[in-house]
């Protein structure tokens, strides 16, 4: 079985650039979640999904991040404009209701 | 407020030594619990994972927990650890949502 698949595995970009990360979930899996882990902060969860309705957005930082998971089996998280210290890993999970979740391999996005 | 707590940010071993990686959580409803392993470079993988039955839970790579219910506690344990199971460790509490603690770094030294 196909895992959670996140692209790109890793982005260097400018600051002010728009960034996109995109994340497929496991078939069948109706939880999205987006989550963000810095060496300061540690693993911190943006927002999450279920049945490709936004329910809970109080992580995400501000409002250059936006997240949108338009069918069940895709979802992207945008920053714009993006700047340094947004530099971290982003993680896509998915899960069936009451399961644990299932992590892609992250997208590691630098800043410059 | 419902929150984990891993209160060893750091633990280093000897290698064949046993260890203990110690979790608590706070809620008022019933929850089920999970703990992922991250190797350097790579996403979170599932431990093992408690949702009912017995409160002695088996994992992959030789791990178990144990769920104490009086205690709020999910403590991850392995008998003898190795060289390759260095990595960070997290636990996690679902009820309404999915709660995350803030990880605990085990060394395992030659």
């Amino acid at each position: 079985d196909a895992g959670v698949i996140q692209s790109p595995r890793h982005e260097v970009t400018e600051m002010g650039q728009e960034v996109t990360l995109r994340c497929k979930p496991i078939s069948g899996h109706d939880y999205l979640f987006w989550y963000r882990q810095t060496m300061m902060r540690g693993l911190e969860l943006l927002i999450y999904f279920n049945n490709n309705v936004p329910i809970d957005d109080s992580g995400m930082p501000e409002d250059r991040f936006s997240a949108k998971m338009p069918n069940a089996s895709f979802s992207t998280l945008k920053i714009q404009p993006s700047e340094p210290r947004d530099s971290a890993v982003y993680f896509c999970a998915s899960s069936a209701p009451n399961q644990p979740q299932h992590f892609g391999d992250g997208t590691r996005l630098s800043i410059l | 407020a419902q929150s984990v707590t891993q209160l060893d940010s750091q633990v280093p071993v000897f290698e064949e030594a046993p260890v203990e990686l110690r979790c608590n959580y706070s809620s008022s409803v019933s929850v089920y619990l999970f703990w992922y392993v991250q190797y350097p470079n790579q996403g979170l993988q599932l431990l093992l994972k408690y949702l009912s039955g017995s409160t002695l839970v088996k994992g992959i790579n030789g791990f178990e927990a144990e769920f104490n219910k009086s205690q709020t506690s999910f403590h991850l344990r392995k008998p003898s650890v190795h060289i390759s199971d260095t990595a960070e460790y997290f636990c996690a509490v679902r009820s309404n949502k999915f709660y995350f603690g803030s990880g605990t770094k085990l060394n395992v030294k030659p």
